[in-house]
């Protein structure tokens, strides 16, 4: 296991249309993150799980994101009619439930909204 | 107030000199900090973590931290061009990030 991985890389749909990605976390890795980024700025929390529990959603989390980590390993974020302002950089990253947890990010998929 | 400040920059050091990054954070409860560099179209990458007040040094790097001013900062000696990148302060307690400060080093 190399490392986070996140699928797609890149995404460019429709405004109005649905889309999901990806993440996969570092095997042992109890904790998994998402993250979006627009540009110039810092990676804003979105949400976070613990096993296959979702334990903090962000308030810039609307009804039409939701996230899962059915088995406690992999994890998929779905946005529902996507807007133009959705357009970002969606990032992952993964840790374990420690003093000091340190998290290690993913590639990120980069998403374009037409 | 921001829960973690960062000057944009961009900062521009020349090759060799020491590039000094400062963030400063809101929560008074925050107990780790972290300070990660991203170059342009990639994600971040962990370079420091620091917890306790005082200086942490590993290699070229240097965290610095001080909880009782808010305050966390990176030193970079003898920068080098590859250097130059995004650098993001985060603070644990929410998961929290600073925007970045964009350091250019100069050849």
């Amino acid at each position: 296991d190399t490392g986070v991985s996140q699928d797609p890389r890149h995404k460019i749909t429709k405004r109005g249309q649905n889309v999901t990605f990806r993440c996969d976390p570092i095997s042992e890795h109890n904790r998994l993150y998402w993250y979006r980024q627009t540009l110039g700025q810092g990676p804003e929390f979105l949400t976070y799980f613990q096993n296959e529990a979702q334990l903090e959603k962000s308030r810039l989390l609307s009804d039409r994101f939701s996230a899962e980590r059915p088995k406690g390993s992999f994890s998929t974020l779905e946005i529902q009619r996507t807007e133009q302002g959705d357009s970002a950089m969606y990032l992952c990253a993964s840790s374990f439930d420690s003093i000091g947890e340190t998290q290690y990010f993913g590639p990120g998929t980069r998403l374009l909204v037409l | 107030q921001k829960e973690v400040e960062q000057n944009s920059g961009p900062l521009s050091v020349p090759e060799g000199a020491i590039a000094s990054l400062n963030c400063t954070y809101s929560d008074r409860v925050s107990q780790s900090f972290f300070w990660y560099r991203q170059y342009s179209g990639k994600s971040p990458e962990l370079i420091m973590s620091i917890y306790s007040n005082g200086d942490k040094e590993d290699g070229r790097f240097t965290a610095q931290l001080n909880k009782a001013s808010q305050y966390v900062s990176l030193l970079i000696r003898d920068s080098q061009p590859s250097d130059s990148a995004t650098y993001l302060c985060a603070v644990h307690q929410k998961v929290t990030f600073g925007t970045g400060t964009k350091l250019q080093v100069i050849p």
